[in-house]
Formats: C-alpha cells, sequence, structure tokens
C-alpha cells in the first residue's frame, strides 16, 4: 500500500483566503507532483518535482505555488483562493527509473471555494 | 502531442461477466502504460504497469494487454463483482514528468 498522505480530505473556503494543501511520503521518492482534476476529466499536471529545492510548472497553468524543502514533503498554497480554484487536488511520487516508474497518488484534497 | 482516449466512458453489466475496457493512444513511443483504479472522491490506485516491451501484465483477475504498434491497450477484467465498482483510468508516460491520463470509465458492477 502506498504511504503518501493529503490533508486536509476537504476544504471549504471563502474567496480570497491563503491556503496549503499537504502532501508528504514515507517511500523516499525523488519525484513529487500535483495534479488537478475536475469531476469525469483527465487528471492534470499543474506542478512537480526532481528532489530538493526543485520545482516546476507542469502543462496547467495554476496560479498556485509549491516547495520542496525535505524529500517528503510537498505542499502547495494558493494565496487568495478563487472559486475558480475549486477541484480536487491529488498528490503523487515516484521514484526515478525510466520504463518502470509507477505513480502512487494520495487519496487527494476536494476543494471548494466560495 | 500524445492523446489518451477511452471507449465506453460508462459500463454497468450484471455480477459475474467478464468484461473489457479499451484504451487508446496517438503517440507509441511511450515508456510504459498504467491502469489505476479510482473510487468517488478518492486517489488513484495503481493497478496494473505495462513496460514498452511487454505485451501483456496480469494481477488477479485483472489482465492488461499493450499494443504500441496500433496504439492500444486493454483492461480484462474476470468475472467481475460489485466491488469492482469504479473509474478505471488509463495512463501513458514518455518519461521524465510526461504521463498523459485518460478520462476514465466509469464501471458500475450490479449485483
Amino acid at each position: 500500500e502506498a504511504d503518501i498522505y493529503q490533508t486536509p480530505r476537504y476544504l471549504v473556503i471563502g474567496t480570497g483566503k491563503k491556503i496549503t494543501l499537504e502532501c508528504s511520503q514515507t517511500m523516499g521518492h525523488d519525484k513529487m507532483y500535483w495534479y488537478q482534476q475536475d469531476p469525469g476529466m483527465e487528471l492534470h499536471l499543474i506542478h512537480y518535482s526532481y528532489g530538493v529545492n526543485s520545482t516546476e510548472k507542469g502543462d496547467l497553468s495554476s496560479e498556485s505555488t509549491v516547495s520542496r524543502i525535505r524529500t517528503e514533503h510537498f505542499p502547495l498554497t494558493l494565496e487568495s483562493a478563487r472559486p475558480s480554484h475549486t477541484s480536487q487536488y491529488l498528490c503523487a511520487s515516484s521514484r526515478t527509473g525510466a520504463t518502470n516508474e509507477k505513480l502512487f497518488f494520495g487519496s487527494g484534497t476536494q476543494l471548494s471555494v466560495l | 502531442k500524445q492523446e489518451v482516449t477511452q471507449i465506453p466512458a460508462a459500463l454497468s453489466v450484471p455480477e459475474g461477466e467478464n468484461l473489457v475496457l479499451n484504451c487508446s493512444f496517438t503517440d507509441s513511443a511511450i515508456y510504459n502504460l498504467q491502469w489505476f483504479r479510482q473510487d468517488p472522491g478518492k486517489g488513484l490506485t495503481s493497478l496494473l504497469l505495462i513496460q514498452s516491451s511487454q505485451r501483456e501484465q496480469t494481477s488477479g483477475r485483472l489482465n492488461a494487454s499493450l499494443d504500441k504498434s496500433s496504439g492500444r491497450s486493454t483492461l480484462y477484467i474476470a468475472a467481475s463483482q460489485p466491488g469492482d465498482s469504479a473509474t478505471y483510468l488509463c495512463a501513458t508516460s514518455s518519461g521524465g514528468f510526461k504521463t498523459i491520463f485518460g478520462a476514465g470509465t466509469r464501471l458500475f458492477v450490479k449485483a
């Protein structure tokens, strides 16, 4: 079973609030990812990290930011939440290895911005 | 640009039936293909990973096949059970962070 944890599971907040979604993994994986998923739709990569102090933006434009100060921790921050940010946010990790690089996912954070 | 398509979008079958879920992709230059299961409001659980050099992988009642030349993969579920009800997603990886997901097939197995 994958050891990757996301908190909170659900979050309802008002417009303009600053929020941080937490993601931690205990598998020692070097790569970590944040995906955004709307109901019935594909996952879209919004941020990724190769390792400590390495972060990059993904394919989907996002107003969020991330940090990777420790290998196991990859939090995502929204400075000023808007209703358009309402979505499910999924954190994932993997260990570098080209052909057999399996992705492990957390349980997700369902964010609702009123 | 890689595109991953899953057909059908939704499927309802009686318990005990064998079924096949389809996944097609446009760029055959992939390192691997993964099948995932997603329960409502949850994250994804990896079911099977097929490397580009492999043709199929099996786990219990699940069998996934890969045909790179035709850009297709199938997930075969034998003797379906109500507990199999979930959304099944396939995803191709071309190395690095280039993992592209399909929108999934929503499966409902009726008791």
